[in-house]
């Protein structure tokens, strides 16, 4: 079956450096995304990853290992509007995102 | 970057009546769109893919007769949600694949429409 594993909830301070952890199981794979999405609002994209590795995009990096299943959403200098859910999901075979629920991050002062 | 709008973006209806919602690519072609369903603090649920001019292809579970989805033309996508009752209160969001294609396969989101049944 396909799977999406991230953590419910995190919080971090204002300023810091957090990390969100991913991992996955999907049929086949096409690259995978993160996105970003407000209470209420629609998802925004963040990154997308198809290649093993780190792709940094100004205050966010992404991070891929294709062998393990596994990515990583990198936030620096974290603002209070960063609070949000972010969302890792996997492209299968079939070009179809695959979604969990996502991480609600909150950010406080 | 491309942009995808949705109408209406609230909508409150009595139970037993039809609610159509448009999906539209503004400044590009989408040969594929997707119609999404998400309850609070779940995951965003995948409903249907809708081809220009074929019909659309509804995930286990989604009755094709309650949730009617026409996409005419390259730029627009309908759901008509007939029927309505209390549990298909929910939001609503469309996603549309670029026709000439990003180099990933990107899906561009609407801003999503939210549905309240009375």
């Amino acid at each position: 079956g396909q799977n999406i594993d991230q953590p419910t909830e995190m919080t971090a301070t204002e300023g810091a450096i957090v990390q969100i952890n991913c991992t996955y199981q999907t049929s086949g794979f096409n690259g995978l995304f993160w996105y970003q999405q407000h209470a209420g609002e629609a998802p925004t994209f963040l990154s997308y990853n198809v290649l093993d590795g780190l792709e940094e995009k100004g205050r966010f990096s992404s991070f891929l290992s294709r062998s393990k299943g596994y990515s990583y959403l990198l936030l620096k200098e974290l603002q209070m509007k960063d609070s949000a859910s972010y969302l890792c999901a996997p492209l299968d075979s079939n070009y179809q995102l695959i979604w969990g629920a996502g991480t609600k991050l909150i950010i406080k002062p | 970057g491309a942009v995808v709008s949705q109408h209406p973006s609230w909508v409150i209806c009595k139970s037993g009546t039809s609610v159509k919602i448009e999906c539209r690519s503004l400044d590009f072609q989408a040969t594929t769109m997707f119609w999404y369903r998400q309850f609070p603090k779940q995951s965003l649920m995948l409903m249907a893919t809708s081809n220009e001019g074929s019909k659309a292809t509804y995930e286990q579970g989604v009755e094709k007769d309650k949730f009617l989805i026409n996409h005419a033309s390259l730029t627009l996508s309908t759901l008509t949600v007939t029927s309505a009752h209390p549990e298909d209160s929910s939001f609503y969001i469309c996603s549309a694949r670029d026709l000439d294609g990003s180099s990933y396969n990107e899906q561009f989101f609407g801003p999503g429409t939210r549905l309240t049944v009375l």
